[in-house]
Order: structure tokens, then sequence, then C-alpha cells
């Protein structure tokens, strides 16, 4: 599948390093979502971007910043970062389509192949 | 807030054998979507609910969710080792945002060849 794109793969960073992770998707979406996934944790959503615009921040230390250029990219750039911060990223694109998002039907969320991290 | 409880956490089966998987929220869902993640993958989606009392079928796979709407299972019939991997549900709170989406802690199903 390679509907949404994320880059790099795997990241090795020490807890003074500023990185970035890069999230594009080829779908035509609207939306787009950054998760945390830790072992033994849920998904944990961090982002939310519509058309560009932030519409949810779920109480994310300030050392993850989005941003969304546009709404085929989507970046989390990360700056002294905590060995706890270690997890897999999941990026995640939806239609964001007004008719679902009034009627309430939901979103299916489309999921890339995610960064797994580790900060030493 | 809310929370999504997903069990068991575990499941290891014989091939062939049937698996369940429940999820129940601690409040009520607009509606609920399973996803499969295979080991070392990403989610993928299944299937959306949306209405109560709700039951889907894809193939061997079995959706239901709940009168209520705060409840949901899984259920595969005469499992395959293709079918191994972490199923989570995944449920949209009714009357809040359209896009938080709350995961269960997934559960991960092993089938024995």
């Amino acid at each position: 599948e390679t509907g949404v794109t994320q880059t790099p793969r795997h990241l090795v960073m020490g807890m003074t390093n500023k990185k970035s992770l890069k999230c594009e998707q080829h779908l035509g979406h609207n939306a787009m979502y950054w998760y945390k996934q830790s072992a033994k944790k849920p998904l944990e959503l961090m982002f939310v971007y519509s058309l560009e615009e932030r519409v949810e921040n779920n109480s994310v230390p300030s050392r993850f910043s989005p941003e969304c250029p546009n709404s085929s990219h989507l970046f989390l750039h990360l700056h002294t970062l905590q060995p706890e911060d270690s997890a897999l990223y999941l990026c995640a694109s939806s239609q964001d389509n007004w008719v679902e998002v009034l009627s309430r039907s939901g979103e299916t969320q489309y999921f890339g192949p995610g960064t797994r991290l580790l900060v030493l | 807030g809310q929370q999504v409880m997903q069990i068991p956490q575990y499941q290891h089966v014989q091939e062939g054998e049937d698996f369940t998987t429940y999820c129940n929220s601690s409040t009520t869902l607009s509606n609920i979507q399973w996803y499969k993640q295979r080991p070392g993958g990403h989610p993928v989606f299944l299937i959306q609910l949306v209405k109560s009392g709700e039951v889907k079928k894809q193939k061997r796979l079995t959706f239901q969710f709940g009168e209520a709407k705060k409840n949901s299972s899984l259920h595969i019939t005469a499992t395959q080792t293709t079918d191994v991997g972490t199923y989570f549900c995944a449920g949209l709170p009714s009357g809040g945002s359209n896009y938080k989406l709350t995961f269960g802690k997934g559960t991960l199903l092993t089938v024995n060849p």
C-alpha cells in the first residue's frame, strides 16, 4: 500500500538532537493525524489537521511540534526528546468529507507504515 | 475522558478454532471501527459500524455493534494463520469531536498451525 508514506522508517536520536518525521498522503484526503503507539498502550492521538488547520491537540508536550504546509504533507518536529518518547509514530489521513462530518458517520483512517523512534 | 476497553489482551488458538474479541466503551458511541495490525505492520481499516444492533460480515469475520452503542465484538470463524495480528476497535464518541477516535489496547491473536 502506498497511499500514505512516512520517512524515515527508523530513527535513533539522542536527547539533545533535533529531527523531523515526514508524512505524505497520495489519497486526496483533507485530514491528517499523528498517533503514538507504545508497547502495551492504546494508540494515542497526538494531533489532527483538517485543511491545514490544527483541529485537535491532545495535550502533547511542546517537544513535539507539528507542521502541515498543505493537505498532502504533515511533519512532526522533534527536539530534546526523552527516552520514554521511544515509540512507533503513525501518520494517518482521512477524507474529511463534510457530509460525513455533519452526519457523524465517521471517517475511515488510512495509516502509514510508521516511524520507529528510539531515543537514547 | 472516554475509555475503550478491549478484551482479551491476548488469544492463542489452534488453526480452525473460532476467536472473539470484545470492545466496551465508557460512553455512547457515534460509530465504531475495527482495524487489524499485522506484526511489524500498521493498522489497516476493516469495517465501520454505525447503527444500533448492526451486524456486518466479511467472509469469516462477523462484526456486531451493541443495541446501546457502547459495545462491539469481532468474531472470526475457523481461524487461519493469515488471521494473526492485533485487532483494534476504535470508537467515535457521540457529541464529541469528529476526529477523536479512541482506540482500545487491541487483542493480539496468534494461531498455531
